[in-house]
């Protein structure tokens, strides 16, 4: 049973805000990512990190930032959100970095920037 | 470069129906794993199985299924006596080497409306 979390799982914010998403998991697990979700529904890797103090730029340009200071916190934060932000995010986590691990995923965050 | 195509955007049956999701896939490593996902309404991607390349055998738990097959490189994915639960976003990744460590490339994803 994967036990990761993210909070909030929904919010709308006017244009120009500073947001954090949070996201923890509770396995252990050195590999963490975050996803952007478009209403398509595909999915997008935008940042991974293979444990503490490293992070890596994904396969889809982002203007978000993450930091991983713990094992078991990967937030994501945008300096100024924009309308074009709107869309689900969702953090995942494997146990390590060998590509047979699946990954286990949050319940996502639905952000709406007005 | 690793693809996955799952060219079935939205597929709609009605209960008791079998269907069948269908998954390509791309790469040019003789070492590699194939996932399904499933993503319900509530938004979170719930695994369902992981496949490596070396190991062919179809496999059944419970109503689902899985067919896969190197000759065409597709991993299809069947249900069979569809019900109301099962209707979500499924998708299908690839892992391989040369995609970096752990990273997951995914098809867009099949919508499975089941209706009563």
């Amino acid at each position: 049973e994967a036990d990761i979390y993210q909070t909030p799982r929904y919010l709308v914010i006017g244009t120009g805000k500073k947001i954090t998403l949070e996201c923890s998991q509770t396995m252990g697990h050195d590999k963490m990512y975050w996803y952007q979700q478009d209403p398509g529904m595909e999915l997008h890797l935008i940042h991974y990190s293979y444990g503490v103090n490293s992070t890596e730029k994904g396969d889809l340009s982002s203007e978000s930032t993450v930091s991983r200071i713990r094992t078991e916190h990967f937030p994501l934060t945008l300096e100024s959100a924009r309308p074009s932000h709107t869309s689900q995010y969702l953090c995942a986590s494997s146990e390590s970095a060998q590509f047979y691990n699946e990954q286990f995923f949050g319940p996502g965050t639905r952000l709406t920037v007005l | 470069a690793q693809k996955v195509t799952q060219a079935q955007t939205e597929i709609s049956v009605v209960e008791k129906e079998d269907v069948t999701l269908d998954c390509v896939y791309e790469t040019r490593d003789t070492t590699y794993y194939l996932f399904w996902y499933k993503q319900p309404p509530s938004g979170e991607l719930v695994f369902l199985i992981r496949r490596n390349s070396f190991d062919e055998q179809n496999e059944i738990s419970g109503r689902y299924s899985w067919n896969f097959q190197k000759s065409t490189s597709s991993f299809n994915f069947t249900i069979t006596a569809s019900q109301v639960v099962d209707s979500a976003v499924y998708f299908c990744a690839l892992s391989a080497p040369n995609s970096g460590y752990s990273t997951l490339t995914f098809g867009k994803g099949t919508m499975l409306l089941v209706s009563p």
